[in-house]
């Protein structure tokens, strides 16, 4: 399994600003994801951080928008930029863990949700 | 992209009542998972089952990957299981979940 760290569990922001997410594991992986969840919604993938190159983001996510670093092997930060009310979500960072072959299980953080206001 | 389809979208339990969640997959998945989102917004892992039957407690899992569904089962249901539940799988080589559209459960006294 993985342990996650993620960090604010919670805010309240302002439209406009910005807020940085911090996940932290507990042990060296290779790709950490970054989901955002809508209120009332399923989970969408926003991008893949590798470290020592660009994250790799989905459709309709643009890094101006949700730049993303990827220091080391146990970290990354996600940052929502100039955001607006439609922003308010809650977002998840996870990773995946071998289980053998080419088999993964993923595990997340604890989600931080997120209010503009 | 995969679609995952889940049912029923909503499901309200008396505490003690036995339950059937259903995942459908609209192609092949891998590495197929369970999770329960609890009302603070945590994921938490219930079952990597990509084939066969797991059973945790009161939880079990079937998965049959040759007509691509999955089912959760919860028995003895209390209102620590509310929240919702969702699966997820990846599709080819990509690690990428793809996430089913959530059934979310309220059990009550």
């Amino acid at each position: 399994s993985a342990v996650i760290s993620q960090k604010p569990s919670r805010d309240i922001c302002q439209r406009g600003t910005s807020l940085t997410i911090q996940c932290q594991v507990d042990s060296q992986v290779t790709m950490m994801f970054w989901y955002r969840q809508q209120p009332g919604q399923s989970l969408t993938l926003i991008a893949t951080a590798n470290q020592g190159s660009e994250a790799t983001y989905e459709s309709g996510f643009v890094i101006d928008k949700f730049p993303i670093s990827r220091p080391n092997l146990t970290f990354s930060t996600l940052t929502v930029s100039n955001m607006s009310p439609e922003d308010s979500s809650i977002y998840l960072c996870s990773v995946e863990k071998g289980r053998g072959g080419f088999d993964t299980e993923a595990f997340f953080g604890q989600g931080t949700r997120l209010t503009v206001v | 992209g995969i679609q995952v389809e889940q049912s029923p979208p909503d499901l309200i339990l008396q505490e003690g009542a036995n339950s059937t969640l259903r995942c459908n997959f609209s192609d092949s998945v891998n590495n197929l998972q369970w999770f329960h989102q609890n009302p603070w917004g945590q994921l938490i892992n219930l079952f990597y089952i990509p084939s066969g039957t797991k059973q945790n407690g009161r939880l079990s899992a079937t998965t049959v990957a040759t007509e691509r569904y999955s089912l959760l089962y919860i028995s003895s249901s209390q209102t620590t299981d509310s929240g919702v539940y969702f699966c997820a799988g990846t599709t080819g080589t990509a690690s990428k979940l793809t996430f089913g559209t959530g059934t979310r459960l309220q059990v009550t006294l």
